[in-house]
């Protein structure tokens, strides 16, 4: 069956360090993957978007890698600020999918002082 | 406004009641999406408009879900004969267009409530 995981349990970092979240997915053949970031009670809001034949992209602070073979992307925020505090998601768009998404359930971040 | 905007806010209706949730999308957006969030999990697809026309429906869970967007640009959600397990955060999205890799934007979504 098709899967899309990520890190059920909170990520608690401490302020100033590299959060590395995991998004790994099973029996899909992506064209493109996008993280999303929520807050309660607010809809996603896009973040990055990395295609199947792109390794890495980078946005200020923001890094995400896609590997297809090992059917995973890294989602990393370098220097991490208590503002960074939320649930990131990400989600994936198959070929000839339009651009219907298919979400993972998402992984909450909490950054401390 | 500037972005997605979804109203009501909020719904709470009894079982077996009917519903409309309604987007209006960020003006000029071609594609309008529909999701469904739960507690603790992330959105789920309902269905998809390319215009006024759905590009893909596969999403809904059965004949009691219908969205329309007779004019290619608001769009209304409505849910027959709720039940309890109806009970989410429907969320609006719109991008630019709908078969290139878009960014989706948003709406805060209308959370439901089936008594």
């Amino acid at each position: 069956s098709q899967k899309i995981e990520q890190n059920s349990e909170a990520l608690n970092i401490q302020e100033g360090k590299t959060a590395t979240l995991t998004c790994n997915y099973t029996n899909y053949s992506p064209a493109y993957l996008q993280w999303y970031r929520q807050d309660p009670g607010r809809g996603p809001v896009f973040l990055l978007l990395i295609r199947e034949n792109e390794k890495e992209k980078r946005k200020e602070r923001l890094k995400v890698t896609f590997d297809t073979t090992l059917k995973q992307s890294l989602f990393h925020i370098t220097a991490s600020q208590p503002a960074d505090s939320a649930t990131y998601l990400c989600a994936l768009a198959l070929t000839g999918g339009g651009n219907k998404l298919t979400f993972g359930t998402g992984t909450q971040l909490k950054v401390e002082l | 406004g500037a972005g997605v905007s979804q109203t009501p806010s909020n719904k709470v209706t009894e079982k077996g009641k009917y519903v409309e949730l309604r987007c209006d999308p960020i003006s000029g957006h071609t594609a309008l999406y529909w999701y469904r969030q739960s507690l603790g999990q992330g959105p789920e697809f309902l269905i998809y408009f390319q215009g006024t026309g759905a590009a893909d429906d596969s999403g809904l869970p059965n004949d009691r879900f219908f969205a329309v967007r007779p004019e290619g640009s608001v769009s209304t959600l409505k849910i027959q004969r709720t039940e309890r397990g109806d009970s989410a955060v429907y969320l609006c999205a719109s991008s630019l267009m709908g078969q290139h890799p878009n960014e989706q934007f948003f709406g805060p979504g209308t959370r439901l409530t089936v008594l």
